[in-house]
């Protein structure tokens, strides 16, 4: 099955600066990438997702880019700010089906 | 457009016991996971559903877990007996065509 490595565990930034978190899959067949935010006793929220058609994804503050070669893809966001402090979580699809999450990056953005 | 919603939002059993969650998609969806988020870790699906047909149960701990989306809509997912290592939060997501998820607000199992 597909294995999701994701990196790093944890990460403290400063306000104003930028995070990069990033994920590795191992299964060539996976095709939707999806990140999740989650805030302590909350549910996973969509931010971002990417589709193996494209190389790189931006909404506003937060992009998305994907290396279909090296099976690897990350979040990237800009501008910190103390409300993005929360656990962030990648997954990988394939059509939508068989949903594997990474282990979690617990990002904190201090004042 | 109304959420995902679960029930119960929390529960407390004995190992042993039998207990069952109960969820409702977003209306149109014809997609729904089940999810076990353990503390500290990403959600591991458990199920997913297309309309009433299984598409995946490969890691349902089918001697114990147990769901069923009869009519297409709700779902309900059940364990017997519980074990402690059960205790978790589960989730339920929806997804339409487009395959993004939309979690529900979870269940938190306490086995003791």
């Amino acid at each position: 099955g597909e294995n999701v490595e994701q990196h790093p565990s944890t990460l403290s930034v400063q306000e104003g600066d930028s995070a990069v978190i990033k994920c590795t899959y191992s299964d060539s067949a996976s095709n939707y990438f999806p990140w999740y935010k989650q805030e302590l006793g909350k549910r996973p929220q969509l931010i971002i997702d990417i589709r193996s058609n494209v190389g790189e994804k931006k909404d506003q503050r937060i992009a998305v880019t994907l290396n279909k070669t090296a099976k690897h893809f990350s979040l990237h966001i800009t501008e910190t700010q103390p409300e993005d402090s929360a656990v962030y979580f990648c997954a990988a699809s394939n059509n939508g089906n068989q949903f594997y999450f990474g282990t979690g990056t617990s990002l904190t953005v201090i004042p | 457009e109304a959420g995902v919603a679960q029930s119960p939002r929390y529960k407390i059993i004995e190992k042993r016991q039998s207990v069952a969650f109960w969820c409702n998609p977003i209306s149109g969806h014809a997609t729904l996971y089940w999810y076990q988020q353990i503390l500290g870790q990403g959600p591991k699906l458990l199920i997913q559903f297309q309309n009433n047909g299984v598409v995946d149960d490969s890691q349902l701990p089918k001697d114990r877990f147990s769901a069923e989306r009869l009519k297409g809509v709700d779902s309900t997912l059940k364990i017997q007996p519980a074990k402690l290592e059960d205790s978790a939060v589960y989730l339920c997501a929806s997804a339409g065509l487009a395959y993004e998820q939309y979690f529900g607000p979870g269940t938190r199992l306490t086995v003791t």
